[in-house]
């Protein structure tokens, strides 16, 4: 079946420091990628997202290229600040067969803490 | 504001009991999926409707059941409650339910079963 993992957690980082996340994924059919993000007590929102191979999503910052030759997609910021504490979660959704399915499957989420 | 609405925020009940969580989509959008957050077992999708039609099923329990009315929201029920059902429940809603859609987030539903 479908699934994503992501690195361990929780990654701590001061201030202006590089940030990565890794996420691999194993998919039957030809996958969307999805990195959202979940504030304390708030649902979650798309960060960005890639739907084919060699596609680079990017929104405030942030950036993952969608590499179906590892199966990554890693998200990176070159600058985190404290607001960008959270929990990232990578994910997936998939068309096999000919259909298109929009369930996400989604990693064990990495929570991300940013001292100043 | 993802513009995905969810009722009731909190919700705590007893062990055996039924209970129904809403959820109103963004307007325009056609696909809701609902989706279950615990600590045991991270982000799991349960089932998906497309204008009224389930299109998709993932790990939902017997227990549990969910419809998309004519006006497009869309409610869950569980019944029989166990403790193991405690989580919090993630309504989200997308333009066409495609897998390259985006999906619009609700705040949530956290249930607690005592």
């Amino acid at each position: 079946g479908d699934s994503v993992t992501q690195m361990e957690g929780p990654v701590t980082l001061s201030e202006e420091a590089f940030l990565t996340i890794n996420c691999t994924y194993t998919a039957t059919g030809y996958p969307s990628l999805f990195w959202y993000v979940q504030y304390p007590g708030e649902g979650l929102q798309l960060l960005l997202k890639a739907t084919k191979a060699d596609d680079k999503g990017s929104n405030k910052g942030f950036e993952a290229t969608y590499r179906k030759e590892t199966t990554s997609f890693h998200l990176e910021k070159g600058s985190v600040q404290v607001s960008d504490s959270a929990v990232y979660f990578c994910a997936l959704s998939v068309t096999a067969g000919g259909t298109s399915y929009g369930k996400l499957t989604f990693g064990q989420g990495t929570i991300l803490t940013v001292h100043p | 504001d993802s513009g995905v609405t969810q009722t009731p925020k909190h919700l705590i009940t007893a062990t055996g009991q039924r209970v129904t969580l809403r959820c109103s989509p963004r307007s325009g959008d056609l696909s809701v999926y609902w989706y279950q957050q615990s600590l045991d077992q991270g982000l799991q999708f349960l089932i998906q409707y497309y204008n009224g039609e389930e299109r998709a099923k993932g790990n939902i329990l017997e227990r549990f059941s969910a419809q998309q009315f004519p006006d497009l929201h869309s409610e869950l029920n569980l019944s029989s409650l166990e403790l193991g059902d405690s989580a919090l429940y993630f309504c989200a809603s997308s333009v066409e339910g495609w897998d390259t859609d985006t999906q619009y987030f609700g705040p949530g539903t956290r249930l607690t079963v005592l």
